[in-house]
């Protein structure tokens, strides 16, 4: 069975570019979660979508924004990119029901603004 | 807001020595989960423990949660060199539906 897929792998944008970053969950997983990591940091949690919904998102600015598509996969765009917006994007799912359910992440999107 | 404090940040031993990390989060966790990050690789769910004072064991890792459910530790036996990256645990939650909180992780090296 595939696991989370993350596309692409590495990006490269200039400051005040946007970017878009895509996930695909494992099958039957509905929900999809977006994590930055900078260099050196722990995962900060930025969004929070399932069946097609958003359903939380964390302190981020506006400029972070995604959707779910019908088929669950995902989509992270950052608009007016900034230099500390350089960091990995992690995408996990899972087939949450409730609060007690692991997530399987992706490989993740190195983004880096220059 | 709920915070997930990990310590310590980096440890640093000597093949064949033990190592713990230690959660600790600011409220009750309903669970707690526990990943593991290679170097250069991503996050890799370890395991979930949701009963107070739970202990799970995976080969030499061992696992505890809190009596209070509010901290957790985990525990390597006899290091080796695969067991280096970056240990984060993680905790839902109880008011903001969906959203985990991990901790900063504890990166560990192996000297061989």
């Amino acid at each position: 069975e595939a696991g989370v897929t993350q596309s692409p792998t590495h990006l490269i944008k200039t400051r005040g570019q946007q970017a878009t970053l895509r996930c695909s969950p494992i099958s039957g997983h509905t929900s999809v979660y977006w994590y930055q990591q900078a260099l050196g940091l722990g995962l900060q949690f930025l969004l929070w979508y399932d069946e097609g919904e958003e359903r939380n998102r964390g302190n981020f600015p506006p400029r972070f924004s995604g959707r779910q598509f019908p088929n669950y996969s995902s989509e992270l765009n950052v608009n007016a990119l900034e230099l500390e917006d350089s960091a990995l994007y992690l995408c996990a799912s899972s087939d949450w029901t409730g609060a007690d359910t692991e997530a399987f992440f992706g490989q993740g999107t190195r983004l880096t603004v220059v | 807001g709920q915070q997930v404090m990990q310590i310590p940040q980096y440890q640093h031993v000597q093949e064949g020595e033990d190592f713990t990390t230690y959660c600790n989060s600011s409220t009750t966790l309903s669970n707690i989960q526990w990943y593991k990050q290679r170097p250069g690789g991503h996050p890799v769910f370890l395991i979930q423990l949701v009963k107070s004072g739970e202990v799970k064991k995976q080969k030499r890792l061992t696992f505890q949660f809190g009596e209070a459910k509010k901290n957790s530790s985990l525990h390597i036996t006899a290091t080796q060199t695969t067991d280096v990256g970056t240990y984060f645990c993680a905790g839902p939650s109880n008011t903001n539906a969906g959203k985990s909180t991990f901790g900063d992780g504890t990166t560990l090296t192996v000297k061989p």
